[in-house]
């Protein structure tokens, strides 16, 4: 079946450091795949996609390439925020089939 | 602007007692979804609606029920035979899946 594999946090980080956050995948077909933040007391929300084989999605200085040949998309940013500190949720979808979550990374970043 | 909006964001609930969330969207989604996540935890799916009228229970269904009579509402019952309801919920629909989830902003459920 498919499914979704987070490295475990919490990640703790300073100000301008540079963030990876790992996941790799297990799935049939072609999936899109799917990065989601998560700020205290708030529901999900999209932060970036890819839809298919080496495309980059980006936002918001996150960038994450789709790579079929590892099944990974690590999330990255250059320089992180004390504003990005929150809980990172990889997904994946594939057609007819309802939404895999990986189990979430937290993310504190500290000034 | 469309959107996909939970209520009450708190809600407190008596031991033995059935209360209902609320979950309305107006993105003209077909599919709507209920989450359960726990301090610290990932998300677990309650139950499921890809159409009108038909759902499906997910992972956790045992003491939680739903309807799904109109496209843009899909009310979560979390029944008293659900033992340990406190949780934070979140409702989400979808239209293709290249588009992804639309997560509403949760409702925190605490028994007292």
């Amino acid at each position: 079946g498919n499914s979704v594999t987070q490295m475990e946090g919490p990640v703790t980080l300073s100000e301008e450091a540079f963030l990876t956050i790992n996941c790799t995948y297990t799935a049939t077909g072609y999936p899109s795949l799917f990065w989601y933040v998560q700020y205290p007391g708030e529901g999900l929300q999209l932060l970036l996609k890819a839809t298919k084989a080496d495309d980059k999605g980006s936002n918001k200085g996150f960038e994450a390439t789709y790579r079929k040949e590892t099944t990974s998309f690590h999330l990255e940013k250059g320089s992180v925020q004390v504003s990005d500190s929150a809980v990172y949720f990889c997904a994946l979808a594939n057609y007819g089939q309802n939404f895999v979550f990986g189990p979430g990374t937290r993310l504190s970043v500290l000034p | 602007d469309g959107g996909i909006t939970q209520s009450p964001k708190y809600l407190f609930r008596k031991e033995g007692q059935n209360v209902t969330l609320s979950c309305e969207q107006n993105l003209n989604h077909d599919a709507m979804y209920w989450y359960r996540q726990d301090p610290g935890q990932g998300l677990r799916l309650i139950y499921y609606s890809q159409i009108v009228n038909d759902f499906q229970k997910g992972d956790i269904a045992e003491g939680y029920s739903v309807s799904r009579e109109k496209k843009e509402s899909f009310p979560l019952t979390v029944t008293s035979a659900q033992k340990n309801p406190t949780a934070f919920y979140l409702c989400a629909s979808s239209g293709l899946e290249s588009y992804g989830y639309t997560f509403g902003s949760g409702t925190r459920l605490t028994v007292v």
